[in-house]
């Protein structure tokens, strides 16, 4: 069954730690793999994508994601983070033979000042 | 980059009425839309495929007759929700397949609150 799992449903760090959000998938196709972040009452914004190519894929906001899929994992990194960063992290998978995406559950992330 | 309007952001309604949400593709032409209902503190939960022009494709347990579908337009969705119940109460997400493919480009979202 295709799923995504993000293990984690809170996190906390520090302002200035780095970060890193775990992400497993289940996926039976060659997947294409989507970070979202979303603010409290807000939609989601597209932090960054993997479709192929180089496996480390930069996107906004100074977040990067490595696919790696002997482990089938899409974790999302950012050396720093910022107070703003607080917020929920989506982690979903498609294809592109099928529109539908499939989220998973979500990670909040707490930021200590 | 493409933009996504969701419109209302947020609607309270009495129960048994009917709430139309529209979600609307501002710079680019859309032709397949989603629709999701999001519970408190829980991921995202698609409803319906829409495409332009044709029937919605509804997920296994989405009433169809109550959550009704329109796409009439390559800019245009809405999702109405009719005799609408407190257990509708929930914050509805759409989004747009962009132009870049396999990019789904999301709405703000609408609170539901049905009284």
């Amino acid at each position: 069954a295709q799923s995504v799992t993000q293990p984690d449903i809170h996190i906390t760090v520090s302002e200035g730690a780095s970060l890193e959000l775990r992400c497993n998938y289940s996926y039976g196709a060659t997947p294409y793999l989507f970070w979202y972040v979303q603010s409290p009452g807000q939609g989601l914004q597209l932090l960054l994508k993997y479709f192929s190519g180089d496996t480390l894929v930069q996107g906004i906001k100074g977040f990067e994601a490595e696919f790696k899929r002997s482990q089938s994992s899409f974790n999302l990194r950012k050396p720093s983070v910022h107070w703003s960063d607080a917020a929920e992290y989506f982690c979903a998978v498609g294809a592109l033979a099928d529109d539908k995406i499939i989220f998973g559950k979500g990670t909040r992330l707490h930021i200590l000042p | 980059g493409a933009v996504v309007s969701q419109h209302p952001s947020w609607v309270i309604c009495k129960s048994g009425t009917s709430v139309k949400i529209e979600c609307r593709s501002l710079d680019f032409q859309a032709t397949t839309m989603f629709w999701y209902r999001q519970f408190p503190k829980q991921s995202l939960m698609l409803m319906a495929t829409s495409n332009e022009g044709s029937k919605a494709t509804y997920e296994q347990g989405v009433e169809k007759d109550k959550f009704l579908i329109n796409h009439a337009s390559l800019t245009l969705s809405t999702l109405t929700v009719t005799s609408a119940h407190p257990e509708d109460s929930s914050f509805y997400i759409c989004s747009a397949r962009g132009p870049i493919l396999d990019i789904q480009y999301f709405g703000a979202g609408t609170r539901l609150s049905v009284l």
